[in-house]
């Protein structure tokens, strides 16, 4: 039982190149969210999914994709990079009833 | 808007002695309120929750946090820090969009 599975765990981007940050859950849960961590700026939401089939923005969507198409995967497409977007991402899951969240041990992303 | 507030950036305190990291709340109706812990590295594990009841709430690696509605607070506590206990501290409420901006807590010997 992994839990949620994050990959890359580090990954460097040139400014307006596009990639994937996957997400995995073994746990069934019906939530999943995507976060930025920034120093001094604690988590921000960037998207998050109620279930397979339906996402919704979070605070910062801007500059990000995601979708849903099973309960497992949630991946995160960052569609032309910005430095701005250089910070850690981390994928969280829960139950719908019990507010307790599950995290990843997120990826580092710099855009340079 | 409901929020959390986490005062202090940084907390040091020596092994064996009890520390506090603080968390302040605003929250119409009542609160549930979490405590997560990030080691370097890693993701947010949850530490414990206060829904209703006990003001004192007990949770994971000898932590326990007090709830004081009167001071909207709900501080950790521990009574004996240890050098293990070095990492981020947040507060969130439910919902998943509300987290402090974390504490750092240093112990050292």
């Amino acid at each position: 039982n992994a839990g949620v599975t994050q990959t890359p765990k580090f990954q460097v981007l040139k400014t307006g190149q596009s990639m994937t940050l996957q997400c995995a859950q073994d746990m069934n849960h019906e939530y999943m969210s995507w976060y930025r961590q920034d120093p001094g700026m604690g988590l921000r939401l960037i998207h998050y999914s109620v279930g397979a089939g339906i996402t919704d923005q979070g605070e910062v969507p801007n500059g990000y994709n995601v979708s849903r198409s099973t309960t497992e995967d949630f991946p995160l497409r960052l569609l032309s990079a910005a430095p701005s977007q250089t910070s850690v991402y981390f994928c969280a899951t829960h139950f719908r009833d019990t507010n307790r969240y599950t995290f990843g041990s997120g990826t580092r992303l710099t855009v340079v | 808007a409901q929020s959390v507030a986490q005062p202090e950036d940084q907390v040091n305190v020596a092994e064996g002695n009890p520390l506090t990291v603080k968390c302040t709340y605003s929250v119409s109706g009542n609160p549930y309120l979490f405590w997560y812990v990030q080691y370097p590295n890693r993701g947010l594990q949850f530490l414990l929750k206060y829904i209703t009841g006990d003001n004192l709430v007990k949770g994971s690696y000898g932590f326990e946090a007090e709830f004081n509605k009167s001071q909207t607070s709900f501080h950790l506590k521990k009574p004996s820090a240890l050098v293990s206990d070095s990492a981020l501290y947040f507060c969130a409420l439910p919902g998943g969009v509300t987290f402090g901006t974390g504490t750092r807590l240093q112990v050292t010997l």
